[in-house]
């Protein structure tokens, strides 16, 4: 029944290696959202895809970047990680329409840590 | 200034108690208001949508004032399964949503 789901749960990438965080729905919802989440703090949006349109916040780090091929999938791609990139990465999704926002669903995160 | 403030907590309550948290919002232009649990390494999940006229779901109340953009949720006869991390959250737009810090509560048996 899972609509929002992550791969992998728990990542593991090395210093300056890049790595891709997978994010997938079954909800046809047109946006979707990267929020990057450290111990103790507030989920922070890094950028999200309203369809195609990519919309980048504007303190996101250019060593972040996403992709997102079809509606169902979106990728959060670090291309040179640091160590101060060690959080919870949570993918969401929503519906809007005619300027309403229907609701938010989250996935369960994926937690990278760099070694 | 955070475009969304909590209290900063924690809160350490004993069972059956009753709990406040308030929450503010710097942009009036603000159309859509949440509260959010978190429990410990899991993503957020709606708790329940705030309203203008204010709105009950069993033990929890929301209230909202826009004159003063000041957001609150109320927890009577709080239970042990209430310890989480309370996250207020603000659409703007239609398409961002902006979370305040979080107030972690823990009830005390």
């Amino acid at each position: 029944d899972a609509m929002v789901i992550q791969n992998p749960r728990y990542q593991v990438t090395q210093f300056g290696k890049p790595v891709t965080l997978s994010c997938s729905q079954t909800l046809n919802h047109n946006v979707m959202y990267w929020y990057q989440q450290k111990s103790s703090q507030a989920p922070k949006l890094l950028f999200h895809y309203y369809d195609k349109d990519f919309n980048n916040e504007a303190d996101t780090p250019d060593n972040f970047q996403s992709r997102r091929p079809n509606t169902s999938f979106c990728f959060l791609d670090i291309r040179s990680p640091g160590l101060g990139d060690a959080a919870m990465y949570l993918c969401a999704t929503s519906r809007i329409g005619t300027g309403r926002n229907y609701g938010y669903t989250f996935g369960s995160g994926t937690r990278l840590t760099v070694v | 200034r955070k475009e969304v403030e909590q209290d900063p907590g924690p809160f350490n309550v004993p069972e059956g108690a009753t709990v406040a948290f308030n929450c503010t919002y710097s942009n009036s232009a603000s159309q859509s208001f949440f509260w959010y649990r978190q429990d410990c390494r899991k993503e957020p999940k709606l708790l329940m949508s705030v309203y203008s006229s204010g709105n009950e779901d069993g033990r929890f109340t929301a209230q909202l004032n826009r004159a003063s953009q000041y957001i609150s949720l109320l927890i009577r006869d709080s239970k042990l399964s209430d310890s989480a991390t309370y996250l207020c959250v603000v659409i703007q737009g239609a398409q961002k949503l902006v979370f305040g810090q979080g107030t972690r509560l823990t009830i005390n048996p």
